[in-house]
């Protein structure tokens, strides 16, 4: 139980263009989902905090204007890249806590490469 | 500020045993993860603590010791599939995630 499915796993896309990155989970409600950016051989940097029905808290040095995070249900939340840069390359990955102290779940991850 | 310290990397031998250690200081404590992550995946649950003391599950136990700001991920009967990043992070006292950098264990034959 308690599965977050991510997609895509894998894009590359053209500097200047958006790229957008679903998580959905599958068999609980996610009233928020967590985004975090891992860069190679870093740990999991946390960028926004989504609540369904509200804005997203972003944390300090997160571009809200160009990571745009949408959570308009209780099982699906978006981070749209926009205006991809070559230093927006990473691995993206949400979290969604699903219950208790226990319960924070993963997507698989989304591999962004910029060219 | 909030910092959780682990060693960067460890190199241990198919079979044997390995501690990976963490420390931290955080603003208030509510619990500490351990997560193995492969490379090029996201992280899976390992273990979860919140009272002091021993938690065992299969090859894998994690000690806790919160006056200390201690944790350790202890591996037995180490296997190749185990080489992997072992990151600890600790929920603080806005149930916030807070990730160490982690620990690449490199399993040799």
């Amino acid at each position: 139980g308690a599965v977050v499915s991510q997609h895509p796993s894998r894009v590359i896309c053209k500097s200047g263009t958006s790229v957008k990155i679903e998580c959905r989970s599958l068999d609980f409600q996610a009233t928020t989902m967590f985004w975090y950016r891992q860069f190679p051989k870093q740990s999991l940097m946390l960028m926004a905090t989504s609540n369904e029905g509200s804005k997203a808290t972003y944390e300090q040095g997160v571009e809200k204007d160009k990571f745009l995070i949408n959570h308009a249900s209780l099982t699906l939340s978006t981070l749209t890249v926009t205006s991809a840069h070559p230093e927006d390359s990473s691995f993206y990955i949400c979290s969604a806590r699903y219950g208790g102290d226990y319960g924070y779940t993963f997507g698989s991850g989304t591999r962004l490469t910029v060219v | 500020g909030q910092n959780i310290d682990q060693p960067t990397e460890m190199t241990a031998t198919e079979g044997a045993i390995v501690q990976i250690n963490c420390t931290y200081q955080t603003s208030g404590f509510n619990g500490l993860f351990w997560y193995q992550q492969h490379a090029g995946e996201a992280p899976t649950f390992l273990s979860y603590n919140v009272l002091d003391g021993l938690e065992e599950k299969g090859r894998f136990s994690s000690f806790l010791s919160r006056s200390k700001g201690y944790s350790y991920l202890l591996l037995k009967e180490l296997q190749m599939k185990d080489s992997a990043s072992y990151l600890c992070a600790v929920l603080d006292s806005n149930y916030q995630l807070i990730w160490g950098a982690g620990t690449k264990l490199i399993i040799k034959p």
